[in-house]
């Protein structure tokens, strides 16, 4: 199993421009998520989704759409990339808790990350 | 809110001494504690993991923690540092039942000769 993949790894984007970073996970895990990293602040989440069709807002989400079409893929855009969006994107997926029961499911695995720089 | 405090951001010890990483929270109610590991350019990998039962919780390379619901800290140790130890060190939290971590700020830690 390749667990969470992301791409691209790299991204350099004017200011203004727009991009899609596409999440994919083969776990069949029905959560997934988008953080951002930036120093010294830890992991933020930007938008997650609790199953197919179905998406949510997180803690930083002004800037950035999300789609989950199918229950393997979870896409991130940005529309109109400003330089307050360089940063590492990390992409997770996890278990529904409630449905898979046990906390010994309680895990979030992550993908490698995206750097974005915007310029 | 719940949040996480994570002290001292960077943290620097000589091989084979005491690593001691900090992490507090702040929840009314004891919530799910968690240690993620992030090696240079790779994604978080879970060490280590608090839900229920014995407060004393083994992880991955050496590493352990103690919640304690008095001090609502969750500290994470290793008795002795391998070079290969250096990395980021996250803590985070979640409430119970529900999957949304909240992470602190990270600690990295130097592992030297």
């Amino acid at each position: 199993n390749a667990g969470v993949t992301q791409t691209p790894k790299f991204r350099v984007l004017k200011t203004g421009q727009s991009m899609t970073l596409l999440c994919a996970q083969d776990m069949n895990h029905e959560y997934m998520y988008w953080y951002r990293q930036d120093p010294g602040m830890g992991l933020r989440l930007i938008h997650y989704s609790v199953g197919e069709g179905t998406t949510a807002k997180g803690e930083v989400p002004d800037g950035y759409n999300v789609s989950r079409l199918k229950k393997q893929n979870f896409l991130l855009g940005l529309e109109s990339a400003a330089p307050s969006q360089t940063s590492v994107y990390f992409c997770a997926s996890s278990w529904n808790l409630r449905s898979k029961g046990g906390d010994k499911y309680n895990e979030q695995f992550f993908g490698p990350g995206t750097r974005l720089t915007v310029l | 809110a719940q949040s996480v405090t994570q002290l001292g951001s960077h943290v620097s010890v000589s091989e084979g001494a005491l690593v001691l990483l900090r992490c507090n929270y702040s929840s009314s109610v004891p919530p799910y504690l968690f240690w993620y590991v992030q090696y240079p350019n790779q994604g978080l990998q879970l060490l280590l993991k608090y839900t229920t039962g014995a407060t004393l919780v083994k992880g991955i390379n050496g590493f352990e923690a103690e919640f304690k619901k008095s001090e609502t800290s969750f500290h994470l140790t290793k008795p002795s540092a391998h070079m290969s130890d250096a990395a980021e060190y996250f803590c985070a939290v979640s409430e119970r039942g529900y999957n949304k971590l909240i992470f602190g700020a990270g600690t990295r830690l130097a592992v030297h000769p």
